[in-house]
């Protein structure tokens, strides 16, 4: 079955550079979510969009945004970048069907190296 | 501050025997809760998940255990393997028309020793 697709696995940057993650959500899923996840920690919620809209926000720094596009792969963009940043970024998708439990099934993650 | 507790942080079993995980919430407005399973490196998989509306799941060898009146939920792995030593996290979410975030435990770092 097809799965959660997130590029690039691997991205090392320097401070105060930008990056930029992608995630393909499983065919039909209409929700993509994201999560960071720090070194030993449980994964925490970033940000989420239902059909292109965004529809709930966490933890997110004002220095990071995204946006889902019209065939629902979605970006997020991470500007000025800290060392903190460092960390796994997850994408996860659903298939909201409205009033229906939403599994969340996840990508494979992300690894965010900043020098 | 967690809005899901976990424990124990780390649990040892032999292989052959039960792994029990436990968690407790504090949100009534919790109404769906999963548990995952996390290789080192890779992204957490669902392994089972429970509604408040039922007390008890099981697939296979995981049952979840649910108490609403005690806001706790609890993971049992019975005849535990090598393959199960990971890291697992509950979960709840709240249902919404437009999906729901999910929020986590602290997680539970599980070694079955052969």
């Amino acid at each position: 079955a097809a799965g959660v697709i997130q590029s690039p696995r691997h991205l090392i940057k320097e401070k105060r550079e930008t990056a930029t993650l992608k995630c393909y959500p499983i065919p039909r899923h209409d929700t993509v979510y994201w999560y960071q996840q720090g070194p030993g920690q449980d994964p925490q919620f970033l940000i989420s969009f239902y059909e292109k809209m965004q529809s709930d926000k966490g933890s997110i720094p004002d220095r990071f945004s995204a946006q889902q596009f019209s065939d629902y792969h979605s970006e997020l963009n991470m500007s000025s970048l800290e060392l903190g940043d460092s960390a796994l970024y997850f994408c996860a998708s659903s298939f909201n069907s409205g009033g229906s439990y939403n599994e969340q099934f996840f990508g494979p993650g992300t690894r965010l190296t900043v020098l | 501050q967690q809005q899901v507790k976990q424990s124990p942080q780390s649990l040892i079993v032999q292989k052959g025997g039960i792994s029990i995980i436990n968690c407790a919430y504090e949100n009534t407005a919790f109404d769906y809760f999963p548990w995952y399973q996390q290789f080192p490196g890779k992204g957490p998989a669902l392994l089972i998940a429970i509604r408040p509306d039922v007390s008890e799941k099981k697939e296979g060898r995981f049952t979840i255990s649910f108490n609403k009146s005690a806001k706790q939920f609890s993971l049992h792995i019975m005849d535990s393997q090598p393959g199960d030593s990971a890291t697992y996290f509950c979960a709840a979410s709240m249902r919404e028309t437009s999906g729901s975030r999910l929020t986590f435990g602290e997680g539970t770092q599980l070694t079955v020793n052969p």
